[in-house]
């Protein structure tokens, strides 16, 4: 069954713009991970947050996590037009091994 | 980072036969890997957690005897979709996770199987 859900379903913005996708989950978590799929391919991890924690820094990427909203937000700074995919969340559910992914937020950077 | 293949990348083949997708870890001993498919511009849906030496875990409404899935090795998974039929053309996944879920693992993703059932 489905967990995260993002939003926007789709965000379409220029080279340098920051762009900003939300995921929301129903039920508690170990932790959050993204990942990132470009058209036709397998995914790629991008970073992942626990549960005990708020903010997470990798790059460009920022993560958030407030596990009492249940909500997670992805922040890319200074997009390039290379970070034109689709982005993912994904949640471990507690006591289950598995991953449940959203249903993605389609990113696109135009030059 | 660990690497997950996965072959063929793309098949096409007629109403009623079989399609066999392999799926290797290419770098590290998975004792267990996940089965995904994939319909346009949606989401990953998980069909079911391979299991070396035993028998795979479906998820719910995921027919066992449609969907085979073999798990012989601890490098190799194989998903076979028998009696293909046109609504099973779409895009499957496998991946694993070297360090396990359980822990806070990532997911490894193959490159993806592109099914069309004509």
């Amino acid at each position: 069954s489905q967990q995260g859900e993002e939003d926007p379903q789709a965000l379409s913005i220029q080279e340098g713009e920051n762009a900003t996708m939300n995921c929301s989950y129903k039920t508690s978590i170990n932790n959050l991970q993204w990942y990132r799929q470009n058209s036709g391919r397998g995914l790629v991890h991008l970073i992942l947050i626990r549960s005990n924690e708020r903010e997470k820094h990798s790059g460009r990427l920022r993560v958030t996590l407030d596990t009492s909203k249940k909500s997670s937000s992805l922040l890319i700074t200074a997009s390039r037009a290379a970070d034109t995919a689709s982005y993912f969340c994904a949640t471990d559910e507690a006591g289950y091994s598995t991953l449940t992914f959203g249903k993605g937020t389609m990113l696109l950077v135009s030059p | 980072g660990a690497v997950v293949s996965q072959h063929p990348s793309r098949v096409i083949c007629k109403s009623g036969t079989s399609v066999k997708i392999e799926c290797r870890s290419l770098d590290f001993q998975a004792t267990t890997m996940f089965w995904y498919r994939q319909f346009p511009k949606k989401s990953l849906m998980l069909m079911a957690t391979s299991n070396e030496g035993s028998k795979a875990t479906y998820e719910q409404g995921v027919e066992k005897d449609k969907f085979l899935i073999n798990h012989a090795s601890l490098t190799l998974s194989t998903l076979t979709v028998t009696s293909a039929h046109p609504e099973d053309s779409s895009f499957y996944i496998c991946s694993a996770s070297p360090m396990g879920l359980a822990g806070g693992g990532e997911l490894f993703f193959g490159e993806g199987s592109r099914l069309t059932v004509l």
